[in-house]
């Protein structure tokens, strides 16, 4: 079975503040992927890489930046958090040949005070 | 705007009976999928139909899909209190890469 794991389920975070999310997945997908999802507007795509070291922009990347330095890894990083950013966000991985279904961690929900 | 849209975007039954949820999407796609999301939990795919594929099923789960009306539906049937979650239908469009586009979802509850 894939298994995509997140490191926190829950975080509280003050304004200004650095964060970091980092998610693992332990089946040599080449596509990982940031989602936040938000009441009402569904699930919005951060940024997903393809392969190690490799980026792109989603729909919303202003105020994030992501770091994949090894394959199974994919980190999304809040430079300075700000409340807007209060929210659910998921990470997922795919295979690259197929580009279909993708399989999600259990999500992180982050509070900024 | 969102390329998938459900439709409703809340749903109550009761156990036994049998839900539908409809998606509709604006652009050519490659395939359409569908997921569960339980209460607070990431999503876990269902099933996928691709665009040459007018209907497929999987354990109780059915899903339709007409390109010429943009849209796809959903269809639990004998429901259980266990199938109480938010449902999402998320697009490949043949223009987006690696990319899904996901809609809103719905939101069933299935009352014992």
């Amino acid at each position: 079975d894939v298994k995509v794991t997140q490191s926190s389920r829950y975080l509280v975070k003050r304004t200004g503040e650095k964060v970091f999310l980092e998610c693992v997945q332990d089946m040599d997908h080449e596509n990982m992927f940031w989602y936040r999802q938000d009441p009402g507007l569904g699930l919005r795509l951060i940024y997903f890489s393809y392969d190690v070291k490799m980026k792109e922009k989603g729909d919303i990347p202003e105020g994030y930046s992501v770091s994949r330095e090894k394959k199974e890894r994919f980190s999304l990083i809040l430079e300075s958090a700000s409340t807007n950013q209060t929210s659910m966000y998921l990470c997922a991985s795919s295979w690259w040949d197929t580009q279909e279904t993708q399989y999600f961690g259990p999500g992180t929900r982050l509070l900024v005070l | 705007s969102q390329q998938g849209e459900e439709d409703p975007q809340a749903l109550s039954i009761q156990e036994g009976e049998n839900a539908t949820m409809n998606c509709s999407y604006k652009t050519s796609i490659n395939n359409l999928q569908w997921y569960r999301q339980n209460s607070g939990r990431g999503l876990v795919h269902l099933i996928l139909i691709r665009s040459n594929e007018r209907e497929k099923h999987s354990g109780r789960l059915r899903v339709t899909l007409d390109t010429s009306k943009k849209s796809s539906s959903l269809l639990i049937t004998a429901s259980r209190a266990a199938d109480t979650a938010s449902y999402f239908c998320a697009t490949d469009p043949t223009n987006a890469g690696n990319m899904l586009t996901f809609g809103g979802g719905t939101r069933l509850m299935v009352k014992p």
